[in-house]
């Protein structure tokens, strides 16, 4: 079955851009009609959706966070990643990736990577 | 922006049933699935689409939706259900929203 592994540096600066890559394994990204998705959580906190691509590059962002992300895929490494720029404190999470199933009015995440944190400090 | 509200924490006991509500505007009009989270894991889909399982989810794991409210019903609790739960919708304005979950104690 399909599985996601998140990979990238655990500690990032301050103002710098974290950037975060999700390897699929187990079938091709291409695939069945799936969207794939970043979603982080802050230690002890609820989720937060941060964004989601579809592999022809169709993308859509958290209102909230839209200005500073940007979400991209390389088909040919079965791969999509993250970027988040101008980061700070309150962007320390643990930070997933999913894979995303979506039609009219609906949405989900099944399955989900293990997750990897991201401490934003100097 | 559209907002998704959960009790913070549920309790029962073992082999009762526990309810969890996700209450939102119109929620009844939209889709909702719940996902579980234990301590140090990734969390599980559990209820897709108001009430559908996923392949592997035990049948003790129901949902509905209805008005405002969502509902996720764990029949026969098991100790091993004792976990986080988050419910999450899609809008259109918000896109993917999250309820700020609720932990379920088994005791």
């Amino acid at each position: 079955q399909v599985q996601l592994q998140e990979s990238g540096p655990g500690l990032v600066k301050p103002s710098q851009t974290l950037s975060l890559t999700c390897t699929v394994s187990g079938g091709s990204i291409s695939s069945g009609s799936y969207y794939w998705s970043w979603i982080r959580q802050p230690a002890g906190k609820g989720l937060e959706w941060i964004g989601r691509i579809y592999t022809s590059g169709s993308t859509n962002y958290n209102p909230s966070l839209k200005s500073r992300v940007t979400i991209s895929v390389d088909t040919s490494k079965n791969q999509f990643s993250l970027k988040l720029s101008s980061v700070t404190a309150a962007d320390t999470a643990v930070y997933y990736c999913a894979r995303t199933s979506s039609g009219w009015g609906t949405n989900w995440f099944d399955p989900w990577g293990q997750g990897t944190l991201v401490t934003v400090s100097s | 922006s559209y907002e998704l509200t959960q009790p913070p924490s549920v309790s029962v006991s073992p082999g009762q049933t526990a309810s969890i509500n996700c209450s939102g505007d119109r929620l009844g009009h939209k889709y909702a699935c719940w996902y579980q989270q234990k301590p140090g894991q990734s969390p599980v889909l559990v209820i897709y689409q108001d009430y559908k399982r996923p392949s592997g989810i035990p049948e003790r794991f129901s949902g509905s939706d209805s008005g405002n409210t969502a509902t996720l019903t764990i029949s026969g609790t098991q100790a091993m259900d004792e976990a986080d739960y988050y419910c999450q919708a899609w809008d259109s304005s918000s896109y993917v929203v999250f309820g700020g979950g609720t932990k379920l104690t088994v005791l």
